[in-house]
Order: structure tokens, then C-alpha cells, then sequence
């Protein structure tokens, strides 16, 4: 069974600039999320999707940061503009949807702003 | 508020020997817990969970311990190896929320 895929996996801008991240969960998993993760730090959710619906953003700074999942499958992360405190891993992760289940990871995509 | 904390930043075992890492907790309406593990370069890998009616499970090499009265939990890994080098985060989650803590750091040296 193929895992979370996600690309880019390193990725390199200045502040200001725009960046997008995409995600393919694995097949049937109905939920999906975003995480960032801060080096040093434990993974912080930005946003979970079931299927193409948002569940919870309350954490994803929607001023500069905004996801979507239109067909219920693949999702992308964007940030626009870019800020320095940015610099991070951002995770992808699915779920089959319900609250126990587990979330499996993607390998992350390493954001550094300069 | 929701927290998840750790013990030890960095934790150094001999080859062959128990690790025991340790996390606390301090939301005590959570019911379900997970440790991962994260390789350098790579996302989180489930290790194993344990629901809140649990005090102990335990799987391939490892255990995962739940006190509810003082918000621990713990992950004993029996025998460790050297593939087992990672950072280790064990996670909570309450109201379908998975949050994480800061993570330990697991050196297995010879």
C-alpha cells in the first residue's frame, strides 16, 4: 500500500513570495491534515479535511495561510506572502475518518524562508 | 490547557539494553494516546496507542504504560537497537484533536 506522498520536499523562497504544497493521501483515507512542524517541536495541526469539507482551521493563520481539497482526495497547502517565522516542515497525514484512527504521515515538505 | 510535555530532552542507551521514555499530560478529559516515532528526514510512524480505560499494552518490543491518577504515560522499548535512533513524541487526543509534544531524543550507542 502506497503512503502519504508529498512534493515538494525541500523548497527554498524569500519572505514575501508564495509557496504551495500538495498532498495525495493514502487511497480511501477520508480525512486529511496539515501540520506544521517548528525544528525542535512536536508537529502543531493547521487544518483537517473529511473528505472536501473543512473540519477544523482554527489554527491555520488564514491571513497568509489557506488549503484546499476540492475533489475529496488530493489537497494543497499554500502560503502567501511568506514570512521568516514560516521556516518549517510541513506534514501531510490521512486517516481512514474516525477519531481513533490512525493518522499516517507523509514525509514532509522543508520550507525555509531567507 | 492542552499540553503535552517530556521528561527528557535527549535520553542515551547502551545496545541491548530497556529505554523508557517518559511523558506527561495534563488534559485530563483526553482518551486516547499515541507515541510516534520520527526518523531524521521523515515523517512520524505510529508505534503504538492506548485508550484512557487502558493502564498498559503492549506490542512488538514495546509497551506503552498509562497512570491517569498523576497524567503519564510512558513507552518502554525492550532490547533497544540502533534503528531505534529517533526522536520519539507521544500525543493525546481530545475532541478528535491529535496534539503533540515536544518530542525525545533516543541515542542508542554500542
Amino acid at each position: 500500500e502506497a503512503g502519504v506522498a508529498q512534493s515538494p520536499r525541500y523548497k527554498i523562497i524569500e519572505k514575501r513570495q508564495s509557496v504551495a504544497f500538495w498532498c495525495n493521501p493514502i487511497s480511501g483515507h477520508a480525512t486529511l491534515y496539515w501540520y506544521q512542524q517548528i525544528l525542535g517541536q512536536g508537529p502543531k495541526l493547521l487544518i483537517q479535511f473529511q473528505n472536501n469539507g473543512v473540519v477544523d482551521d482554527s489554527q491555520l493563520p488564514k491571513d497568509r495561510f489557506s488549503a484546499e481539497r476540492l475533489k475529496g482526495v488530493d489537497s494543497t497547502l499554500k502560503i502567501q506572502p511568506a514570512k521568516l517565522e514560516d521556516s518549517a516542515v510541513y506534514l501531510c497525514a490521512s486517516s481512514l475518518g474516525l477519531p481513533t484512527d490512525t493518522q499516517y504521515f507523509g514525509p514532509g515538505t522543508r520550507l525555509t524562508v531567507l | 490547557g492542552e499540553s503535552v510535555g517530556l521528561h527528557l530532552p535527549t535520553l542515551s542507551v547502551q545496545e541491548g539494553d530497556n529505554s523508557i521514555i517518559n511523558c506527561a499530560y495534563s488534559n485530563s478529559a483526553s482518551d486516547y494516546f499515541i507515541w510516534y516515532k520520527q526518523e531524521s528526514g521523515k515523517g512520524p510512524q505510529f508505534i503504538i496507542d492506548i485508550r484512557s480505560n487502558m493502564d498498559k499494552r503492549q506490542g512488538q518490543r514495546v509497551t506503552v504504560l498509562l497512570n491517569k491518577t498523576v497524567k503519564h504515560l510512558s513507552l518502554q522499548i525492550a532490547a533497544t537497537q540502533p534503528g531505534d535512533s529517533a526522536v520519539y513524541f507521544c500525543a493525546e487526543k481530545h475532541t478528535d484533536k491529535l496534539i503533540f509534544g515536544t518530542g525525545t531524543r533516543l541515542q542508542v550507542f554500542p
